[in-house]
């Protein structure tokens, strides 16, 4: 049973617009919500985060919304770019209890130009 | 910037063989993982350890053995590989291992078992 969900699986949006990723989760105990990177041939990296006190994320063209009642949030690409491709993962830490984060099964992102 | 690094970087081995995957980061990070990731489920946490000596057990533990050597050095070892082990295998390494703490990936060994 998967404790996050992403979809889609996979994306394709062109160069320029809006690429929107979709992540929900089932733990109402989940309070910090790091999305990470991955490249092909690569390990994830970091890409943003956001804490579960918070509604909104910004980091350059990244953004985070998150809809705590509705235990969803979403990853905003604005003005995609071809380098943008990539899968991301949105995964979640628990406020108590043992540390474990949790990965979504992750999105492939197709930027074409 | 965190560095870990994993070798090797691809092995094929047979149902039954013994494999070996290692992992250093050289960081001085607190926290070392062992995760597969595979199309579908994303990251698994297989085993993790926050000290030289010390193992705690992940999501999906059986079929390995992990050793924590040196506070750099964290081994994944499968005993008897069988062909559901074949997989993308990825190290990370973190400072606290605590609350909201970021996580710094190794480049990954794929694993096939035949």
């Amino acid at each position: 049973q998967q404790q996050v969900r992403q979809s889609p699986q996979s994306l394709t949006v062109w160069e320029g617009e809006t690429a929107i990723l979709n992540c929900s989760y089932e733990d109402s105990t989940f309070n910090y919500f790091p999305w990470y990177q991955q490249f092909p041939g690569e390990g994830p990296a970091l890409l943003i985060s956001i804490r579960s006190v918070s509604d909104k994320k910004e980091d350059g063209r990244f953004t985070i919304f998150f809809n705590k009642r509705e235990k969803k949030l979403s990853l905003h690409i604005t003005d995609s770019q071809p380098g943008d491709s990539a899968t991301y993962f949105c995964a979640a830490e628990p406020g108590t209890g043992g540390y474990k984060v949790v990965f979504g099964s992750g999105t492939r992102l197709l930027v074409s130009p | 910037e965190a560095a870990v690094t994993q070798s090797p970087r691809n092995k094929v081995t047979v149902t039954g063989g013994n494999v070996t995957l290692s992992c250093r980061q050289t960081n001085s990070h607190n926290y070392m993982y062992w995760y597969r990731q595979d199309t579908g489920h994303g990251l698994r946490l297989i085993h993790y350890s926050y000290g030289a000596g010390n193992l705690q057990i992940g999501d999906v533990p059986d079929g390995y053995k992990a050793t924590r050597t040196t506070q750099e050095d964290f081994f994944l070892l499968l005993e008897l590989a069988s062909p559901s082990q074949t997989s993308l295998y990825f190290c990370a390494s973190s400072d606290a291992g605590g609350r909201q703490d970021t996580q710094y990936f190794g480049p990954g060994t794929r694993l096939l078992v035949l």
